[in-house]
């Protein structure tokens, strides 16, 4: 079966730069959801989308900012990096706006900021 | 505010043993909850969602239990192997736009 997609893999960046993480949603799943995880922590929500629009919003930071496009996938694009940045950042994927489907989970991008 | 806590932090269990792992959230009002599997430095893994309806679900030898007007939700792993080893999490959703909140996790060994 198809899984949520996510690109790259893992990124490594400098300080002030900005990176831009790819997210491609399970088929017929019109719900994107981002999530960041910190070395050692529980992953931390960061924004939603439903049909192309914002849902819902997080902890993210204003340097921080996201979409969802026609085919309905997401990009996080983050700018003026910084060291606590680094970190596992995950998208996931539902049917339906709503608390009944169940949340799948992409592999993660691994950012490194140097 | 909602709270998820997960206890204990670890545990190691030897094969063959069953594991109990403990999530409590402090507000009852959830719309479902999930339990997750993450081996180190991977993604996770949805192994089932129980809707606020629900008291179990079951897939294979998981079984996961919720009591709501408590707070709790046990996952039950039978007879464990070393297969089993990753740290588990669980998360509730709260609102109704689907953000998930997670606890800590619990980290899994089962020893051959």
């Amino acid at each position: 079966a198809a899984g949520v997609i996510q690109s790259p893999r893992h990124l490594i960046k400098e300080k002030r730069e900005t990176a831009t993480l790819k997210c491609y949603p399970i088929p017929r799943h019109d719900t994107v959801y981002w999530y960041q995880q910190g070395p050692g922590q529980d992953p931390q929500f960061l924004i939603s989308f439903y049909e192309k629009m914002q849902s819902d919003k997080g902890s993210i930071p204003d340097r921080f900012s996201a979409q969802q496009f026609s085919d309905y996938h997401s990009e996080l694009n983050m700018s003026s990096l910084e060291l606590g940045d680094s970190a596992l950042y995950f998208c996931a994927s539902s049917r339906k706006r709503g608390p009944r489907d169940t949340q799948y989970f992409g592999p993660g991008t691994r950012l490194t900021v140097l | 505010k909602q709270e998820v806590t997960q206890i204990p932090a670890a545990l190691s269990v030897p094969e063959g043993e069953n594991l109990v792992l403990n999530c409590s959230f402090t507000d009852s009002a959830i719309y479902n909850l999930q339990w997750f599997r993450q081996d180190p430095g991977k993604g996770l893994t949805s192994l089932l969602l129980i809707q606020s309806s629900q008291r179990e679900q079951t897939s294979g030898r998981l079984n996961a239990s919720l009591d709501k007007s408590s707070g709790r939700s046990t996952l039950y792993i039978a007879a464990s192997q070393p297969g089993d080893s990753a740290t588990y999490l669980c998360a509730v959703l709260n609102g109704s736009w689907g953000k998930l909140q997670f606890g800590a996790g619990t980290q899994v060994v089962v020893t051959p």
